[in-house]
């Protein structure tokens, strides 16, 4: 089946420091990848939608200068929490849809945030 | 705007009782959807999901749903579960409402935690 893998899975970091996060699809290459953030006892919520090659595109509240998500590769997206405060303290998962296969998301472990 | 209902968001059940989580989304147009399961540490796995065709889907693990389009549902059934199907359930809708990213987004529902009792 396809795989996605996040890294790292688990980041602890100053207030104000800039944390990256990756995801990678091992097994097939996605044109477009999803970051979604998980609060505690709450579901996932889309945060933006990550295209191959172009910028992405970002839901409604979600600041884009907070949140940088590049693309770069049809492998790769990476989400950078720029200047973290305890509030960004979350669970950020990535999810990936193999191309041709639409509607079909496969999702990474997830990494944890906690911003001291 | 897509929502997805999980009406239960807390579900205690003894092992070999059954099982029926409930889903309702909102937009009534061609829909793709889904159930997640997340085991305690583990990340989101997809169980099934319903594309067209036969509306009683068939999943992994034993559990099926059936789509009832006059009813916007989707719910999620096990005869018998087992202490192993402890985890979080997620309900998902993908439809193809044009400004949803031609189709590509999921909506999630809230989430069921489901605990099997030995």
């Amino acid at each position: 089946g396809a795989v996605v893998s996040q890294h790292p899975s688990w980041v602890i970091c100053k207030s104000g420091t800039s944390v990256k996060i990756e995801c990678r699809s091992l097994d097939f290459q996605a044109t477009t990848m999803f970051w979604y953030r998980q609060f505690p006892k709450q579901s996932l919520m889309l945060m933006a939608t990550s295209n191959e090659g172009s910028k992405a595109t970002y839901e409604q509240g979600v600041e884009k200068d907070k949140f940088l998500i590049n693309h770069a590769s049809l492998t790769l997206s990476t989400l950078t929490v720029t200047s973290a405060h305890p509030e960004d303290s979350s669970f950020y998962i990535c999810s990936a849809r193999p191309r041709g296969r639409a509607g079909e998301l496969f999702f990474g472990e997830g990494s944890r945030l906690t911003v001291l | 705007a897509q929502s997805v209902s999980q009406h239960n968001h807390h579900v205690i059940l003894s092992e070999a009782a059954s099982l029926e989580l409930g889903c309702n989304y909102s937009y009534g147009g061609t829909v793709n959807l889904f159930w997640y399961v997340q085991y305690p540490g583990q990340h989101l796995q997809l169980l099934l999901k319903y594309f067209s065709g036969d509306p009683l889907v068939k999943g992994i693990k034993g559990f099926e749903a059936e789509f009832i389009k006059s009813k916007f549902s989707f719910n999620l059934r096990k005869p018998s579960v087992q202490w192993s199907d402890t985890a979080e359930y997620f309900c998902a809708v993908n439809d193809f409402f044009p400004l949803n990213n031609a189709g590509n987004m999921l909506t999630f529902g809230g989430g069921t935690r489901l605990m099997v009792k030995p």
